[in-house]
């Protein structure tokens, strides 16, 4: 079975400062690993993929991601933090074919003036 | 433009009745799925269609019920048997081919029971 585990439901940061979001997974198979960005009331974005190519993942918005398998990590890390990356973001694990995702519990990220 | 669409935003029932969420996509995705999403619990899968007229249950299926009748199309009926029925509701959809296999999602139905 494979299962997601996300660090800290909330992390704060300042504008300006590096933005890390910790996410481990568990799966029996090589896995496939994404990050999801949700603002209130909204569905959910994709942020980067990570599908067996390289590494390391840059996605959207400035954020990108590293696979360690021998950590079994993907955490997300953005240099800079602006006022706009507050959101609520969610990793996720699945496998190859049309097979549902599964999610962390989320870390929602606030970001101070 | 191409995506997935659910309606209606907000809806409001009494307990007891029945409810059914829409979920549309124009993205000629073969997989569907519903997630419900609860304040600090993270997206739980509800069900899952790979393909027309089969379906699948995920991990809290129970008081829920779907159909699969349209590639494009995947309700979400919310039954009188299911005990906490208020939640956000989002659909997905997904190819699974080449080097994609991410989901999209719809912008999602909160659900209120009183």
């Amino acid at each position: 079975a494979q299962s997601v585990t996300q660090l800290g439901s909330h992390v704060s940061v300042s504008e300006g400062a590096l933005v890390l979001l910790r996410c481990n997974y568990s799966s029996s198979v090589p896995p496939y690993l994404f990050w999801y960005v949700q603002y209130p009331n909204q569905g959910l974005q994709l942020l980067l993929k990570y599908t067996s190519a390289a590494t390391l993942v840059k996605g959207i918005n400035g954020f990108e991601a590293e696979f360690k398998k021998s950590e079994t990590s993907f955490h997300l890390t953005k240099p800079s933090a602006h006022m706009s990356d507050a959101a609520e973001y969610f990793c996720a694990v699945t496998k190859p074919g049309n097979t549902p995702l599964v999610f962390g519990k989320g870390t929602r990220l606030s970001v101070i003036a | 433009d191409g995506g997935i669409t659910q309606s209606p935003k907000y809806l409001f029932r009494k307990e007891g009745q029945n409810v059914t969420l829409s979920c549309e996509q124009n993205l000629n995705h073969d997989a569907m799925y519903w997630y419900r999403q609860d304040p600090g619990q993270g997206l739980r899968l509800i069900y899952y269609s790979q393909i027309v007229n089969d379906f699948q249950k995920g991990d809290i299926a129970e008081g829920y019920s779907v159909s699969r009748e349209k590639k494009e199309s995947f309700p979400l009926t919310v039954t009188s048997a299911q005990k906490n029925p208020t939640a956000f509701y989002l659909c997905a959809s997904s190819t699974g081919t080449g080097s994609s296999y991410e989901q999209y999602f719809g912008p999602g139905t909160r659900l209120t029971v009183t």
